[in-house]
């Protein structure tokens, strides 16, 4: 069955540190998608990137580093420098495309960045 | 391009009552789906509607229940509210039916309702 766990219910961190938000996924398919959503004060989840199951190449976005490892069912997400902008909700997601159309997300962590 | 609208933001209702809420997705998109936002449960998924025909589920009793609209327009419908229905209704929009391939949903604000 599809699972995606987040231990980090809430972090909080002085601005201009280092955060890692970790994810752990259980999937039964060798085809699947994982993805990380930022859900602000607003409320609406804001897409942050998109992994499928056979590219484990790191990936890199201005602060924001991810880590996807298959040999740990892990797809971590980094924040480097943070600031107090990025104090919000991350939401991790998993897909299995081809068996069911839905995405299932992780509870989410908190981040508290302090200024 | 305008976004993921939801209607209405906020509202409060009794025990008992029924709820209708609305969303509009991205133009051009035509899957929409619907999601229950609790600190509890987290993000669960509800339900979800490609070209007005209900493509999955949730594990969800059968007073949610929802609708699409030829416009793809979504409406999702709860009977009979109970206390624990309280929580944040979060639709999302994509292009294709297949999320795993369009990889990206688009979000409203969600629909805040209270059941008191």
């Amino acid at each position: 069955a599809q699972k995606v766990t987040q231990a980090q219910t809430e972090i909080s961190v002085v601005e201009k540190e280092d955060v890692t938000l970790d994810c752990v996924y259980e999937t039964r398919d060798t085809t699947y998608y994982l993805f990380w959503y930022k859900q602000p004060p607003s409320g609406e989840l804001v897409f942050l990137i998109r992994r499928n199951s056979f590219d484990e190449q790191n990936e890199i976005s201005g602060r924001y580093s991810w880590n996807f490892q298959k040999s740990t069912s892990s797809f971590n997400f980094t924040i480097t420098a943070s600031q107090v902008v990025d104090s919000a909700v991350y939401f991790c997601a998993l897909s299995e495309a081809y068996r069911d159309d839905k995405i299932i997300f992780g509870k989410g962590t908190r981040l508290h960045i302090l200024p | 391009k305008a976004g993921v609208t939801q209607t209405p933001r906020y509202l409060i209702k009794t025990r008992g009552q029924q709820v209708t809420l609305s969303c509009s997705p991205i133009s051009g998109h035509r899957s929409v789906s619907w999601y229950q936002q609790t600190p509890g449960q987290g993000l669960q998924f509800l339900f979800e509607y490609f070209s007005e025909t209900q493509r999955n589920k949730g594990n969800f009793p059968g007073r949610f229940s929802g609708r699409q609209f030829s416009n793809s327009r979504s409406e999702m419908n709860v009977s009979t509210l109970e206390l624990g229905d309280s929580a944040l209704y979060l639709c999302a929009s994509s292009l294709g039916a297949l999320v795993g391939n369009t990889g990206e949903l688009f979000f409203g604000e969600g629909s805040r309702l209270t059941v008191l």
